[in-house]
């Protein structure tokens, strides 16, 4: 099994530009989450999802927009680009609330 | 905010020893999960722990084990028999209060583990 993949792996951009994190997980997992490390941090929660259709803001969602247009994939969008984004990204999917987080092996974005 | 506190950035362990990486954590909810994760140099995120709050027993997994104290908001953990593939960031993590689902984690900053052959 892929598990949980996200594309690309590395990526820079110039400020102001956008672009999509994709992140794509085969274990038919109803929630899914977006993080974003920083270089000495833990995780921080950018956005969640509980199901197709359904997503909500988590601790830091200012910048970024998501969509879960199935189960399977839940993209993170960009808009303008801004340096404070520079980061690395995690996508996780969960089977329910409470349950391991399965985690992609993160996209490392750079905004220059 | 809401905090997951871990006290130590760094902690060193001979090889076979025993060590505790320590975290406190300030959610309001009753029941509850918490985790251990472990990021090795690769980045990858992967799961050491899991203890349900309800339990009144400890989790253990083999040579990792918690000390889970749930009056005082403290949830340590002990890994026995260190080997030097444990050497990896450690973080705790617990949930998040203030979105609509117990999903939600929040994270602590880490522990850096070392372990010295």
């Amino acid at each position: 099994n892929a598990g949980v993949t996200q594309t690309p792996k590395f990526r820079i951009l110039k400020i102001g530009q956008s672009m999509t994190l994709q992140c794509t997980q085969d274990m038919n997992h109803n929630y899914m989450y977006w993080y974003r490390q920083d270089p000495g941090m833990g995780l921080k929660l950018i956005y969640y999802s509980v199901g197709a259709g359904i997503t909500d803001k988590g601790e830091v969602p200012n910048g970024y927009n998501v969509s879960r247009s199935t189960t399977e994939d839940f993209p993170l969008r960009l808009e303008l680009a801004a340096p404070s984004q520079t980061s690395v990204y995690f996508c996780a999917s969960s089977r329910d609330q409470g349950y391991e987080q399965y985690f992609g092996p993160g996209t490392r974005l750079t905004v220059t | 905010a809401q905090t997951v506190t871990q006290s130590q950035p760094e902690m060193s362990v001979q090889e076979a020893e025993t060590v505790t990486l320590s975290c406190t954590y300030d959610t309001s909810e009753s029941d509850y999960y918490l985790f251990w994760y472990k990021q090795p140099p690769s980045r990858q995120m992967i799961l050491v722990i899991r203890q349900e709050a309800y339990k009144q027993q400890n989790a253990t997994e083999n040579r990792f084990s918690v000390n889970f104290q749930k009056a005082a908001k403290s949830f340590s953990l002990k890994i026995s028999d260190s080997q030097l593939g444990d050497a990896a960031m450690y973080f705790c993590a617990s949930p998040w209060d203030y979105g609509g689902s117990q999903g939600n984690l929040i994270f602590g900053k880490g522990t850096k583990l070392s372990v010295k052959p």
